[in-house]
């Protein structure tokens, strides 16, 4: 079975473009989410999908960002446009819907963006 | 909202028994998960505690005292590989994760 997949693994940008980050999550799990660790430091929490629906975007900075997950399946993060602070390693995870219980949540490799 | 706290970094020899503590602050949740993490690589599962007690996987164990708001990770014969940063992470809501600060694990030889 295959795991979280994210596309990119590393993206350079310049400040002010634009980029798409994707991420397809283990097949058959509702919840879909996305983390970023800058430089280091601790896992944000950034927003949570549970299949199409934006069940938590609290952690989301600012409307610079945008999620969308079309179909329940996949989903995509726009940032644009980027800015310098955006740089980090972007992780998606997925994990099924289990309220009450253990809900081990499967992390992809990540997105390593830069903005030069 | 929801804060865990977390030593940031934690030091030891190969062999020790090394505890990673983790405090809370939060208004309900299901229960308390470690993850590790190698630089550069995938957060991965450790351990989950859904009651107060100890739950015990090999080498590692991880503690919860809902009483106290407190858990902690146990990693007992301590190998070099067991360097990375270790996550304590409330499960609430509807499933949703909430990570704390992490703390990096340095074991020397």
């Amino acid at each position: 079975e295959a795991g979280v997949t994210q596309f990119p693994s590393h993206s350079v940008i310049e400040k002010g473009q634009t980029v798409t980050l994707r991420c397809d999550p283990i097949s058959g799990h509702d919840n879909l989410y996305w983390y970023r660790r800058v430089m280091g430091k601790e896992i944000k929490f950034l927003l949570h999908f549970v299949k199409e629906s934006k069940q938590d975007e609290s952690g989301m900075p600012n409307n610079r960002f945008l999620a969308e997950r079309t179909g329940g399946t996949y989903s995509t993060l726009k940032v644009q446009p980027a800015e310098l602070e955006d740089s980090g390693v972007y992780f998606c995870a997925s994990s099924q819907i289990s309220r009450g219980r253990n809900t081990e949540a499967f992390f992809g490799q990540g997105t390593r963006l830069t903005v030069v | 909202g929801q804060s865990l706290e977390q030593p940031s970094e934690v030091t030891a020899v190969e062999g020790a028994i090394v505890q990673i503590n983790c405090t809370y602050q939060t208004s309900g949740f299901y229960g308390l998960s470690w993850y590790q993490q190698h630089d550069g690589g995938a957060p991965t599962f450790l351990s989950y505690n859904g009651l107060d007690g100890l739950e015990e996987t090999g080498r590692f164990s991880s503690f919860l005292s809902r009483s106290d708001s407190y858990g902690y990770l146990l990693l007992q014969e301590l190998q070099m590989k067991d360097s990375a940063s270790y996550f304590c992470a409330l499960h609430s809501g509807y499933s949703t994760l909430t990570f704390g600060k992490g703390t990096m694990l340095l074991v020397s030889p």
